[in-house]
């Protein structure tokens, strides 16, 4: 229940294309989903993140699509470029508030490349 | 400096040996992780303190002992490694406080060899 599946493992698309990731999960205390960027020889890094309470949310050329009723959620690089090559992760959590910090649960990650 | 640094950066050691891994961020933040990452598996969550306390040990086993003298640093301590614990550590901290009470902010890693 604890599990966060990812997919693809791996994306290859062209410069200009809309990059899709996709992320299920099981437990329906998550209330928070965060999407982590990394780059070879850098930590992840928050990109976006929505809570269930709204279905969709945008940043510039990335949105996240919620669907609460199919636990699913996914991350779309629109006009993707050379420089979004990088491992996406996402992310489930339900937040502590006794604890103050919050545990995420991570998807495996998807390797995306963008040709140009 | 800023951010979320970890030294070092790579580390080559023997099954017998010992040695540590340092974490310190800059943010202020109180809570700190350490994960580990593997190749096409998903970032696992080893240890948490908060405010110097440790309130997760996802069943790690005994030959990694963390270690948090303040809200600023924490270290894992390594010893008897084996093979397949090689693999990226990744220290993380956030905070209740900030803005953004759920981001958490991650230093670049070390990468861990065990020979």
């Amino acid at each position: 229940q604890q599990q966060v599946k990812q997919s693809p493992q791996s994306l290859i698309v062209q410069k200009g294309g809309i990059s899709i990731i996709n992320c299920a999960y099981e437990n329906t205390a998550f209330d928070y989903f965060p999407w982590y960027q990394q780059f070879p020889g850098k930590g992840p890094a928050l990109l976006i993140a929505i809570r269930p309470d709204v279905s969709e949310k945008k940043e510039g050329r990335f949105t996240i699509s919620f669907n609460k009723s199919a636990k699913q959620f996914s991350l779309h690089i629109m006009d993707s470029q050379p420089g979004d090559s990088a491992t996406y992760f996402c992310a489930a959590s339900r937040e502590t508030f006794s604890g103050g910090y919050n545990k995420l649960i991570f998807g495996a990650g998807t390797r995306l490349a963008v040709h140009p | 400096e800023t951010g979320v640094t970890q030294t070092p950066r790579h580390l080559v050691m023997g099954m017998t040996n010992k040695k540590s891994l340092k974490c310190e961020q800059h943010l202020g933040h109180n809570a700190m992780y350490w994960y580990k990452q593997s190749a096409k598996k998903p970032l696992e969550l080893m240890f948490v303190y908060n405010f110097k306390e440790q309130t997760e040990n996802n069943s790690v086993p005994s030959r990694f002992s963390p270690e948090c003298p303040n809200s600023s640093h924490l270290f894992l301590h390594l010893h008897t490694l084996q093979p397949e614990d090689s693999a990226l550590y990744l220290c993380a901290s956030s905070s209740p406080l900030a803005g953004a009470k759920d981001t958490q902010y991650f230093g670049p890693g070390t990468r861990l060899t065990v020979l």
